[in-house]
């Protein structure tokens, strides 16, 4: 079955740098999701990533603290920009992988720790 | 704006016991509803699927139902075991292909 793979699978980073995560599906996809999970809490949707078109951001996120990028069907980014004690997260991407059916699949996420 | 509650927020149960997890969800506009577990520290496990069209699914000792009209899913999970123990989470797919998320169950199966 079609994979979807992130990286880094977790990273330690500065207060006030910048994050790149990476997400690859192994199969051609519309549209790529990125979800945001806070210690302890649920999955809350940043965006969703269509190629060829710019992000829509859910309420609460922006694209300059959020930017993505969609080069083509089968890759996308999320960066955290200028990152914070409060962006430790666990950040995935999904998408829906499975032909004919409206299922999402994730990767198994990102784990950021900011110091 | 679909909103997804879950009920209740943690259980904690002896082993063998018979359980039943709630979700609820504010918009019935939905094209399918999922139930996955998340053990600690780990990503995401798809445990039942149910399409907008169907009232439940089954898997080993797993049964979700699904009331649209009424906003309402549960899980039932039979025979409890040590090993059920994780957070559950509910999520409905919207009608833009969008995948809302509960805010979880954690589960504590006691040996």
């Amino acid at each position: 079955s079609a994979v979807i793979s992130q990286k880094p699978s977790r990273d330690i980073c500065q207060r006030g740098t910048s994050l790149t995560i990476q997400c690859q599906v192994d199969s051609q996809v519309t549209m790529m999701f990125w979800y945001r999970q806070q210690p302890g809490q649920s999955l809350t949707l940043i965006a969703t990533a269509n190629q060829g078109s710019e992000a829509t951001y859910e309420s609460g996120f922006v694209i300059d603290k959020f930017p993505i990028s969609r080069p083509n069907l089968t890759f996308s980014t999320l960066t955290v920009s200028n990152m914070s004690p409060e962006d430790s997260s666990i950040y995935l991407c999904s998408a829906n992988i499975q032909s004919g059916a409206n299922v999402l699949t994730f990767g198994a996420g990102s784990r950021l720790t900011v110091l | 704006k679909q909103e997804v509650t879950q009920i209740p927020a943690a259980l904690s149960v002896p082993e063998g016991e018979n359980l039943v997890l709630n979700c609820s969800f504010t918009d019935s506009a939905i094209y399918n509803l999922q139930w996955f577990r998340q053990d600690p520290g780990k990503g995401l496990t798809s445990l039942l699927l149910i399409q907008s069209s169907q009232r439940e699914q089954t898997s080993g000792r797993l049964n979700a139902s699904l009331d649209k009209s009424s906003g309402r899913s549960t899980l039932y999970i039979a025979a409890s075991q040590p090993g059920d123990s994780a957070t559950y989470l509910c999520a409905v797919m919207d009608s833009s292909y969008k995948l809302i998320f509960g805010s979880g169950t954690r589960l504590l199966v006691r040996p």
